[in-house]
């Protein structure tokens, strides 16, 4: 079975600064997607980026930028120029590669606050 | 194209009673997959619906069921409810092109208290 872990439960980054959110998580599979989902207190769930493991080009997302480090199993999130509304609960999940049908395995989540 | 929509989008239940929650996909899209979120449990998998057949199911009891109609609109029911099945319900849908690894796309969810 897969597992997603998110070290950190909360972090806070000033406006317009740069703050990095950690994954890590563990797998034997070779193909398989990520995702880092977003949920502010309106608690809509909402993508805001998608890796295929395939790929070793980092995924980008306008501010949004993923480091996916295979061999290390890990799969950090770079939020750049930071703003008020990106105060939300970030989930990292994982899906395997499957013949039919999928699911997404979330992390623990990481409650970002960005202070004005 | 509209959302992913849930309707109720808050519900009061006693415990021993049944729910009924339903989700309406993206326009288009065929698989449907439902969530519990809970504080302590985190997000975990319910089940997985694709042209009307459940494909994948997580390890939840007997109780959790659903269904998929061929429209792909989806319900999932839960029996004899407990104190510990409150919780955000979460649907997600996505295309699902005959390859998997395609994005799930969230609704608002639907708010399950059991008192």
């Amino acid at each position: 079975a897969q597992t997603v872990t998110q070290s950190q439960p909360e972090m806070s980054v000033q406006e317009a600064e740069t703050v990095t959110l950690s994954c890590t998580y563990d797998t034997s599979e070779s193909n398989y997607y990520l995702f880092w989902y977003k949920q502010p207190p309106s608690r809509q769930m909402i993508l805001v980026i998608r890796q295929e493991a395939y790929k070793q080009q980092n995924a980008t997302e306008n501010r949004f930028s993923v480091n996916f480090q295979k061999a290390a199993k890990s799969f950090s999130l770079k939020i750049s120029d930071s703003q008020l509304g990106d105060t939300a609960m970030y989930f990292c999940a994982f899906m395997k590669r499957e013949t039919s049908g999928s699911r997404l395995t979330f992390g623990e989540g990481t409650q970002l606050t960005v202070n004005p | 194209k509209a959302g992913v929509t849930q309707t109720p989008r808050y519900l009061i239940k006693t415990r021993g009673q049944q729910v009924t929650l339903s989700c309406s996909p993206i326009s288009g899209h065929r698989s449907v997959s439902w969530y519990q979120q809970t504080p302590g449990q985190g997000l975990q998998f319910l089940f997985e619906y694709f042209s009307e057949t459940q494909r994948n199911k997580g390890n939840f009891p007997g109780r959790f069921s659903g269904r998929q109609f061929s429209n792909s609109r989806s319900e999932m029911n839960v029996s004899t409810l407990e104190l510990g099945d409150s919780a955000l319900y979460l649907c997600a849908s996505s295309l699902d092109r005959g390859r998997t690894g395609d994005t799930q796309y969230f609704g608002p969810g639907t708010r399950l208290t059991v008192l």
